[in-house]
């Protein structure tokens, strides 16, 4: 069975600060780990995914997220928000245990993600 | 023109009444998926279909139903509006010939029962 969590329901930030959006999972295989972002109106959109190599994984908008394969989470960074980066953000799992998988992803609940000016 | 086109946007309805969602997409994919979004329950998938021919439910398929008219459109219906239904629901798809990728979403229909 897999599982996201995302423990916090909003995070603040001010703008130009670093910000950290966290997610842990739970997989009976390895995983596969996704981030996505919604605005406000607008349906989610991809933003980076972890599938295997480097920890560290670049996507858009100058968002990374680092897999920790010790503690299951994958925490999305970015070094400086800005104010348009207010949004709200899932995280989201696949397992893929050693007899396969069906290729669908468990969503988190998402975090608001705020930015003050 | 979007990759996945979700009609309408926005739909008042009565309880009891019959609704169809449509969706439509321009990608190829092959996979498409219905999903619903509640506040703080994020999304919750309700029917996936990998193939014309292929319809699965999902967690929370109750009170829904799906067609897969074309491998380009998927049509989500509530046979009987009652409102727990009201909620952001999204189309989606993915491609089978690279699974990894993630998905691809619609913009959402805004659907309420009064």
């Amino acid at each position: 069975a897999q599982s996201v969590a995302q423990p916090e329901d909003q995070v603040n930030v001010a703008e130009g600060n670093p910000l950290t959006v966290k997610c842990t999972y739970s997989v009976s295989g390895n995983p596969y780990l996704f981030w996505y972002v919604q605005y406000p109106n607008r349906g989610l959109q991809f933003l980076l995914k972890y599938i295997t190599g480097d920890n560290l994984v670049k996507g858009s908008y100058g968002f990374e997220a680092e897999f920790n394969k010790s503690q299951t989470s994958f925490h999305l960074k970015k070094p400086s928000a800005l104010v348009s980066d207010s949004a709200l953000y899932f995280c989201a799992v696949r397992d893929m245990p050693p007899s396969g998988g069906s290729y669908i992803p468990t969503f988190g609940r998402g975090t608001s993600l705020i930015v003050h000016p | 023109d979007a990759d996945v086109t979700q009609t309408p946007r926005n739909r008042i309805t009565k309880t009891g009444k019959r609704i169809m969602l449509e969706c439509s997409q321009t990608k190829g994919h092959d996979r498409m998926y219905w999903y619903r979004q509640d506040p703080g329950l994020g999304l919750r998938l309700i029917y996936y279909s990998f193939d014309v021919k292929d319809i699965n439910k999902g967690e929370i398929s109750d009170g829904y139903s799906v067609s897969r008219q074309a491998q380009a459109k998927f049509s989500l219906s509530l046979e009987s509006a009652i409102p727990n239904q009201t909620a952001l629901y999204f189309c989606a798809t993915s491609d089978s010939v690279d699974p990894n990728y993630g998905y691809t979403f619609g913009s959402g229909t805004r659907l309420t029962v009064v």
